[in-house]
């Protein structure tokens, strides 16, 4: 079975530019997490879905940061504009009914 | 707001001995607990997950949950030079698909 698939697996850009960042989660599984770990503040969620639909963005940090579900097989972190501090590994996982959450490769982000 | 404790390590342990990990979390309301196994560079693996008080065995592995004072544990048997990684504590308020609260996570070494 194919696992949670992030891309890109790297993303090197400049301040201020657009960061998007895409997730496809485990067939079948019907509720997906953004996540993002930094040396400092170790692995934080920022937002989830259950069925396509938001439920808790209150980790996201900011105006900067928005994410979309338009359907089941698919989803995105956005940043616009990026900046330094944004500069982390951001996971996607994903979980079916009452079942521990499966993690993708994770996107290593930098932010020059 | 939710918070979960781990010691940063690192905790060095002889090849062939038992490795013991612990976890603290504030949110008494907690429901699920999970440790997940990382490798440098790599993405958070699941390794156990316990829902009860006491004891759950897989393996090597042992998880031990205590409601009662907020603690959870894993225990490495036969420890092997593989079992070198950082272990996250996650914690998740129940109740459905909710986003996993991690720790920071323990630097496990294991000495040859």
């Amino acid at each position: 079975d194919a696992g949670v698939i992030q891309s890109p697996r790297h993303e090197v850009t400049e301040m201020g530019q657009e960061v998007t960042l895409r997730c496809k989660p485990i067939s079948g599984h019907n509720s997906l997490f953004w996540y993002r770990q930094t040396m400092m503040r170790g692995l934080e969620l920022l937002i989830y879905f259950n069925n396509n639909v938001p439920i808790d963005d209150s980790g996201m940090p900011e105006d900067r940061f928005s994410a979309k579900m338009p359907n089941a097989s698919f989803s995105t972190l956005k940043i616009q504009p990026s900046e330094p501090r944004d500069s982390a590994v951001y996971f996607c996982a994903s979980m079916d009914s009452n079942q521990p959450q499966h993690f993708g490769d994770g996107t290593r982000l930098s932010i020059l | 707001q939710k918070e979960v404790e781990q010691n940063s390590g690192p905790l060095s342990v002889p090849e062939g001995a038992i490795a013991s990990l612990n976890c603290t979390y504030s949110d008494r309301g907690s429901q699920s607990f999970f440790w997940y196994r990382q490798y440098s560079g790599k993405s958070p693996e699941l390794i156990m997950f316990i829902y009860s008080n006491g004891d759950k065995e897989d393996g090597r592995f042992t998880a031990q949950l205590n409601k009662a004072s907020q603690y959870v544990s894993l225990l490495i048997r036969d420890s092997q030079p593989s079992d070198s990684a950082t272990y996250l504590c996650a914690v998740n308020g129940g109740g459905g698909a909710d986003g996993l609260t991690f720790g920071k996570g323990t630097h496990l070494i294991i000495q040859p």
